[in-house]
């Protein structure tokens, strides 16, 4: 089955833990990004990755990294995270070719609180 | 840059009557995709329509349908017969057919009266 897996579901850590929230995909998709919903604000894109080892900011990169060492994999780290980085996040991914109707496919969300 | 405005926060419908969502956007591209997805309580992201720029005639998809209005960049939803499981956030996406970002509006909540 076609999908993007993100683990953990839920998380609850305190503010200057580091953690990562892993993202994988089956679908050999090229492009790769991870968004934050907020209420009221939608999707927002903090990171993406054109391919392996090629990775670049979005809109809200503060406070997060990311690193694309394999085509499947996409974590999102937060070297030092802070209570606005509560939020539900997401990864998406998809094929790079342009020119085409390709969708975004979504994982199923990581709740993430920092208190 | 590109933006998506969804200007209705909250809509209601009375099962198995037509409601209609609106979404514009602002662009200087002519070759573009734009997306209708679905957010249930489940909080999963699914695809419910999408949409070719360079198509004039309007995407169909069962019960949902979609008024695309190019010069206008208007690119509103219709949901046909509405049913309780169609109660959800719904977004309006863009996507440059160059570029493989996706910019999201901020949603509307659809609530289905009973």
């Amino acid at each position: 089955e076609a999908q993007v897996t993100q683990n953990p579901r839920y998380l609850i850590t305190v503010t200057g833990k580091k953690l990562t929230v892993t993202c994988s995909q089956n679908m050999n998709h090229e492009y790769m990004s991870w968004y934050r919903q907020d209420p009221g604000l939608g999707l927002r894109q903090i990171y993406y990755s054109m391919n392996v080892e090629v990775t670049d900011k979005g809109d809200v990169p503060e406070g997060y990294k990311v690193s694309r060492k394999e085509k499947r994999n996409f974590p999102l780290i937060l070297e030092s995270p802070s209570p606005n980085q509560t939020s539900l996040y997401f990864c998406a991914s998809s094929l790079r070719k342009t020119g085409m109707n390709t969708e975004a496919f979504f994982g199923q969300g990581t709740r993430l609180t920092v208190v | 840059a590109q933006t998506v405005t969804q200007s209705q926060p909250e809509m209601s419908v009375q099962e198995a009557e037509t409601v209609t969502l609106s979404c514009t956007y602002d662009t200087s591209e002519s070759d573009y995709y734009l997306f209708w997805y679905k957010q249930p309580p489940s909080r999963q992201m699914i695809l419910v329509i999408r949409q070719e720029a360079y198509k004039q005639q309007n995407a169909t998809e069962n019960r949902f349908s979609v008024n695309f209005q190019k010069a206008a960049k208007s690119f509103s939803l219709k949901i046909s017969d509405s049913q309780l499981g169609d109660a959800a956030m719904y977004f309006c996406a863009y996507r440059s057919g160059g570029y493989q970002k996706v910019t999201f509006g901020t949603g509307t909540k659809l609530q289905v009266i009973p």
